[in-house]
């Protein structure tokens, strides 16, 4: 249970376009979800709260306006990068912890979107 | 800020041997703390939890072990496999925060 599917995998856009990724809790809902980017060879780092029904809380330094967040229903969260540069390449991971659950439970993880801007 | 980090970047270890990856966190107001295991573009996967009411705690083949006195916090891996290689996360939730903030990670090399 409390599969996390993400989709693209990969996606190759050119630098001006924008990109939208899904998120989707498969076998359970959730209220929230949680967006990381990954650098190579480096930590997860938060970028934004998806709240259904509500607006995203964005972490320090991450730009609302250029990665948009929508969470339309209890099973997916979209992220959508705008105007992509090189600068975005990166691979975003999303996550979701059953809404039946405390804070102190594990978050379940997407495989991930590797993004290239050329 | 405070934050999680990892002692060893890299860690190599022969097959049939125990791992120990170590973890220290400067957050006193932590309250839950888990493990991740990476493998190479995948997301991570959970290994094993613990809470901050508890210094031990065991799974198949992993422990995890907390000492609040000097913040530090462990991964034992019993008989490591070939299949262990990855990067291991360790992660700690700030209380009352519903995201999760990450540790530098270590990558686990094991070798046949």
């Amino acid at each position: 249970g409390a599969v996390v599917s993400q989709h693209p995998s990969r996606v190759i856009c050119k630098s001006g376009t924008s990109v939208k990724i899904e998120c989707r809790s498969l076998d359970f809902q959730a209220t929230t979800m949680f967006w990381y980017r990954q650098f190579p060879k480096q930590s997860l780092m938060l970028m934004a709260t998806s709240n259904e029904g509500s607006k995203a809380t964005y972490e320090q330094g991450v730009e609302k306006d250029k990665f948009l967040i929508n969470h339309a229903s209890l099973t997916l969260s979209t992220l959508t990068v705008t105007s992509a540069h090189p600068e975005d390449s990166s691979f975003y991971i999303c996550s979701a912890r059953d809404q039946a659950g405390n804070y102190n439970s594990p978050l379940h993880f997407g495989n991930g979107t590797r993004l290239t801007v050329t | 800020g405070e934050s999680v980090g990892l002692h060893l970047p890299t860690l190599s270890v022969q097959e049939g041997d125990n791992s120990i990856i170590n973890c220290a966190y400067s957050n006193s107001a932590s309250d839950y703390f888990i493990w991740y295991k990476q493998e190479s573009g995948k997301g991570p996967q959970f290994i094993i939890d613990i809470r901050s009411n508890m210094d031990k705690r065991q799974g198949q083949r992993v422990t995890v072990l907390l000492n609040k006195t000097v913040k530090h916090l462990s991964l034992q891996i019993a008989a490591t496999q070939p299949g262990d290689s990855a990067v291991y996360f360790c992660a700690e939730n700030l209380t009352g925060r519903r995201a999760l903030t990450f540790g530098s990670g270590t990558r686990l090399q094991v070798q046949p």
